[in-house]
């Protein structure tokens, strides 16, 4: 297993709601990036946090938020779900300028937007 | 056009058989290229790095051709265990940001 670890499973909301989904990195780890993955597709990058900052982001509306914690775990928060927001929601950690360049992915959250 | 393109598949193939994935992508900047595999309703997992060199590991060679922006992955002797979705994922790391960009994937059904 990688370490990294994702809450909750799985997570069912109606359109219109906030959900807030939670991440916590592997051990030396400083960067984290979550990606969205819709049935039948490859993952999709939203954004990446770095030392608490946001470092990049995928072409997401703002609607899609993140946090980064001093500890390097992170929270993915997305208000006013739609129906498309139904997918698995992945989040992977790294080390910025590492030699290692692997993102580890978390099992994911699966959300359902109903 | 999506950056990276992958045939989706799926590929059903017998248990022993060779498969080719191939994959194409835009970006003539991406730095870093790999393979990953997804399980059904699963995460993602790195299968392998790819290089200009070509790279083999067991059953699993990966080819990068740069002039054509084109990653191949060749699967010997298949075994049912290789059911599976391969990404072809890449990295056109830039400022830092270290953004994955896969595509949608292939999907393989070894059959016994």
């Amino acid at each position: 297993e990688t370490g990294v670890t994702q809450s909750p499973t799985h997570l069912i909301k109606t359109r219109g709601q906030q959900v807030t989904l939670r991440c916590s990195s592997q051990s030396g780890h400083n960067t984290v990036s979550w990606y969205q993955q819709a049935l039948g597709q490859g993952p999709q990058f939203i954004f990446q946090y770095y030392r608490e900052e946001e470092n990049g982001r995928g072409n997401f509306p703002p609607r899609f938020s993140g946090l980064q914690f001093p500890n390097y775990s992170s929270e993915l928060n997305v208000n006013a779900l739609e129906l498309d927001d139904s997918a698995l929601y992945l989040c992977a950690s790294s080390s910025m300028w590492g030699a290692d360049d692997e993102q580890y992915f978390g099992p994911g959250t699966r959300l359902t937007v109903t | 056009r999506k950056e990276v393109e992958q045939d989706p598949g799926p590929f059903n193939v017998p248990e022993g058989a060779t498969v080719a994935f191939n994959c194409t992508y835009s970006n003539s900047a991406s730095q870093s290229f790999f393979w990953y595999r997804q399980d059904c309703r699963k995460e993602p997992k790195l299968l392998m790095s790819v290089y200009s060199s070509g790279n083999e590991d067991g059953r699993f060679t990966a080819q990068l051709n740069r002039a054509s922006q084109y990653i191949s992955l060749l699967i010997r002797d298949s075994k049912l265990s290789d059911s599976a979705t391969y990404l072809c994922v890449v990295f056109p790391w830039t400022g830092g940001r270290r953004a994955l960009t896969f595509g949608s994937g292939t999907r393989l059904q070894v059959q016994p």
